[in-house]
């Protein structure tokens, strides 16, 4: 079965630096990959999301994250930070018919001024 | 657009209780899927449901169950509640089988 580690629990950077989450899969076919962000108290919000093709995908909020098959890698990027950024990320992999998501555990991004 | 509705928003429930949680997907979403967020970590599949049919279920114990209603509308029902079930239960619908997932704000249940 797929799986997803995310090996940053908690990250810290300053307002406008550069950001890069990392997330790792594992999955014996062509993963169906995804980012989301959620804020606390709320729901899970789609950032992102690959599943063929272009291995850099662009997603909403200035994210992006890049496919690397030979490293089982989706790692999430924004050049510059906000503080309205500071929230829990997940990393998601999923089978071609969805019926199975599986999410790593989070990485918490704090902003500081 | 309304987006996935969840309800209730929060629940309180003693153990061994039943409870019931809703979720109306976005209009148009024939496939609805639950998930269950223990604090401090990532969401777990517990279900999907496609056209009224259970088209996957994650490792969960029969106390939960679900069905979907002829209008996509979808119900979760966890029976003989335990201390372990308190989470943030998500709903997220989806047009079809594939891929793209809405989520909902979540039903935060808390068993005591």
């Amino acid at each position: 079965a797929q799986s997803v580690t995310q090996p940053d629990i908690h990250i810290t950077v300053s307002e406008g630096a550069s950001l890069e989450l990392r997330c790792n899969y594992s999955y014996g076919a062509t993963p169906y990959l995804f980012w989301y962000v959620q804020s606390p108290g709320q729901g899970l919000q789609l950032l992102l999301k690959y599943f063929s093709g272009d291995t850099l995908v662009q997603g909403i909020k200035g994210f992006e994250a890049e496919f690397k098959r030979s490293q089982s890698s989706f790692n999430l990027r924004k050049p510059s930070v906000h503080w309205s950024d500071a929230a829990e990320y997940f990393c998601a992999v999923a089978t071609y018919n969805n019926n199975d998501m599986r999410f790593g555990a989070g990485t918490r991004l704090t902003v500081k001024p | 657009d309304a987006g996935v509705t969840q309800s209730p928003t929060h629940l309180i429930k003693t153990r061994g209780q039943h409870v019931t949680l809703r979720c109306s997907p976005i209009s148009g979403h024939k496939s609805v899927s639950w998930y269950q967020q223990v604090l401090g970590q990532g969401p777990q599949f517990i279900f999907q449901y496609y056209e009224k049919e259970e088209r996957g279920r994650g490792n969960f114990p029969d106390r939960f169950s679900a069905r979907q209603f002829p209008n996509y509308s979808s119900e979760l029902n966890v029976n003989a509640l335990l201390l372990g079930d308190s989470a943030l239960y998500l709903c997220a619908s989806s047009s079809g089988t594939g891929l793209e997932q809405y989520f909902g704000p979540g039903t935060r249940l808390t068993v005591t």
